[in-house]
């Protein structure tokens, strides 16, 4: 059974700061790993998608990496702004096009 | 890009009343829809997956007979639940694919469900 952990739980960083995020599973045999923004009460927002043979994705300020040998994941948050608070989740898909394994989520705050 | 709209976004109801959200793809054919339930300051869980016209797989642990699924069209599953109950209050989100391979999964906004 596939599990993702994300670490830390929780993270505040003043503003302007580059940070970068944890995501770690179990099982290595991936389809896919995504990451996604949450604000509180609200839906999710895709950030970045990498597909299993990939090693990166960039959009803007962010940069998600994978290593599926190791099973970890990181997300890059660049010069952070107070616009970027919110819960960070990564996913991960172990089929293409079926379900989702959700991480335990990062809270981040940037302090203006 | 593609967009799910999920409906109602937040519904208040009495205990034992049964209610129902809809999940629509806007501007795609969703062969596959899938149901995520979310408690406070957790992650989600996936409740359920929905193809177009065949009966929805449940997770285990989830009552398919309380969460009622139904994926009658390309754009459009439901998902109601029946003689809710406090214990049910939660944020459910739905997110659909479409017949490309290695799609992305696309989420509604989600429904809150207070159940008094």
């Amino acid at each position: 059974k596939q599990e993702v952990t994300q670490i830390p739980a929780a993270l505040s960083v003043p503003e302007g700061e580059n940070l970068v995020l944890n995501c770690s599973f179990t099982d290595s045999a991936i389809y896919n790993l995504q990451w996604f923004r949450q604000d509180p009460g609200k839906g999710l927002t895709s950030l970045l998608l990498i597909q299993s043979s990939q090693r990166e994705q960039t959009s803007g300020r962010l940069n998600a990496s994978l290593d599926k040998s190791s099973g970890r994941s990181t997300l890059y948050i660049a010069a952070s702004q107070p616009g970027d608070s919110a819960t960070y989740l990564c996913a991960v898909s172990n089929f293409g096009n079926e379900k989702l394994t959700f991480g335990t989520g990062t809270r981040l705050t940037i302090i203006p | 890009g593609a967009v799910v709209s999920q409906h109602p976004s937040w519904v208040i109801c009495k205990s034992g009343t049964s209610v129902k959200i809809e999940c629509r793809s806007l501007d795609f054919q969703a062969t596959t829809m899938f149901w995520y339930r979310q408690f406070p300051k957790q992650s989600l869980m996936l409740m359920a997956t929905s193809n177009e016209g065949s009966k929805a797989t449940y997770e285990q642990g989830v009552e398919k007979d309380k969460f009622l699924i139904n994926h009658a069209s390309l754009t459009l599953s439901t998902l109601t639940v029946t003689s809710a109950h406090p214990e049910d209050s939660s944020f459910y989100i739905c997110s659909a694919t479409g017949t490309v391979v290695a799609q992305p999964q696309h989420f509604g906004d989600g429904t809150r469900l207070s159940i008094l």
